[in-house]
């Protein structure tokens, strides 16, 4: 079985600052997918960033990037130039190759400052 | 639509009545989801559909639960006989295909309340 684990269940950051969430999982597979969502109040879950185990960059996207440490099992997702609107829940979520189901963590609550 | 479609947004229901929720995925997505997501917690897997293949139920927590896809597009989830446990947001994603690392795009869920 595999497990997600955010160690931070809340966290507050000022606008234009850099946030970085943690996330570790535990799986004995080598082939996998690791994902960051969003979910606002409105509730729906939105995709901010993806992340294939077997290569070795790490993802960006535009203010989003990632610390992928394979082997510490380890996947942080840092906020740059931190925005009002990027005040959510994040979810960290694990997805074996082989598989199609999600495994997400508890999650953490982000709350961006003016 | 442009997006996953579920209703509806709340529902609230007396203990011991049946619930149905209903899920209507991105147009031409093969594979559709159903999680649950307890208050603070994160989405739990339920169940998986590819077209009108219900592939995976391992997730739902009883018997009380079921899924249909008649058609390989509208999806349903029925709790019969609901619960106060039973009380949670149920999302649905879709996706283009199953697996793969392919990315899940979900709906606005539907908040369902046992009283």
């Amino acid at each position: 079985a595999q497990t997600v684990t955010q160690s931070q269940p809340e966290m507050s950051v000022q606008e234009a600052e850099t946030v970085t969430l943690s996330c570790t999982y535990d799986t004995s597979e080598s082939n996998y997918y690791l994902f960051w969502y969003k979910q606002p109040p409105s509730r729906q879950m939105i995709l901010v960033i993806r992340q294939e185990a077997y290569k070795q960059q790490n993802a960006t996207e535009n203010r989003f990037s990632v610390n992928f440490q394979k082997a510490a099992k380890s996947f942080s997702l840092k906020i740059s130039d931190s925005q009002l609107g990027d005040t959510a829940m994040y979810f960290c979520a694990f997805m074996i190759n082989s598989g199609y189901a999600l495994n997400f963590g508890k999650g953490t609550s982000l709350l961006v400052t003016p | 639509g442009a997006g996953v479609s579920q209703s509806p947004r709340y529902k609230v229901a007396k203990r011991g009545q049946d619930v149905a929720l209903r899920c209507d995925p991105i147009s031409g997505h093969v594979s559709l989801f159903w999680y649950q997501q307890a208050l603070g917690q994160g989405p739990e897997f339920l169940t998986y559909f590819q077209n009108e293949a219900q592939l995976d139920k391992s997730g739902l927590p009883s018997d009380r639960f079921f899924a249909e896809r008649p058609e390989g597009s509208v999806s349903t989830l029925k709790i019969q006989r609901t619960q106060q446990e039973d009380s949670a947001v149920y999302l649905c994603a879709s996706s283009v295909t199953g697996g793969e690392g392919q990315p899940q795009h979900f709906g606005d869920g539907t908040r369902l309340s046992i009283l």
